[in-house]
């Protein structure tokens, strides 16, 4: 089954505990991005990757890192998380051309930072 | 900068009755627009896009869009709600011109289909 999955689906953690939220795709796709998303807010892009080895910034990426080091993967890294970092966190993958591809979503992380 | 505004948090619909879920947008140049639907505890799931041609769109589930290219408009419809159409609904916009990143979605509106 093509999917995206994301580990763990929820996470409770304290300031300054680094941690990772890991994402997979089985679907060769190029192009991989994360969101966060806030009530009122809807979905902000932290930081995305057009292929392996290539990442950028998206919207709100400061406190964020990541890297994709293969094509499947595109883990998420706080390394020092603070509390308004808690939101729900989506990974999202899509083929090219992706300008006009449509993005297959994972099911979403819930981190609380306390 | 682009901009996706869905002037409705919350949009209620008697079962079997029509429903519109609307969406407005600001980009530079001409669009690509994206509807997505998340169920409770879900992600995201692809409903329909404007890409090119015909203003009316298709999708999933019955769904449909037009595109109105003078009213800066894209409004999700459907002919007959079911209460299964109780969701969250995302209207998103990239512009043709753009890059691959810049895809804005709004704030999203929470479809009720009462039985």
């Amino acid at each position: 089954e093509a999917q995206v999955t994301q580990n763990p689906r929820y996470l409770i953690t304290v300031t300054g505990k680094k941690l990772t939220v890991t994402c997979s795709q089985n679907m060769n796709h190029e192009y991989m991005s994360w969101y966060r998303q806030d009530p009122g807010l809807g979905l902000r892009q932290i930081y995305y990757s057009m292929n392996v080895e290539v990442t950028d910034k998206g919207d709100v990426p400061e406190g964020y890192k990541v890297s994709r080091k293969e094509k499947r993967n595109f883990p998420l890294i706080l390394e020092s998380p603070s509390p308004n970092q808690t939101s729900l966190y989506f990974c999202a993958s899509s083929s090219a051309p992706t300008v006009y591809n449509e993005q297959f979503f994972g099911p979403g992380t819930r981190l609380t930072v306390l | 900068a682009q901009s996706v505004a869905q002037p409705e948090d919350q949009v209620n619909v008697a079962e079997g009755n029509p429903l519109t879920v609307k969406c407005t947008y600001s980009v530079s140049g001409n669009p690509y627009l994206f509807w997505y639907v998340q169920y409770p505890n879900r992600g995201l799931q692809f409903l329909l896009k404007y890409i090119t041609g015909d203003n009316l769109v298709k999708g999933s589930y019955g769904f449909e869009a037009e595109f109105n290219k003078s009213q800066t408009s894209f409004h999700l419809k459907k002919p007959s709600a079911l209460v299964s159409d109780s969701a969250l609904y995302f209207c998103a916009v990239r512009p043709i011109s753009g890059s691959a990143r810049q895809l804005t979605f709004g704030s999203g509106t929470q479809l009720t289909v009462l039985p």
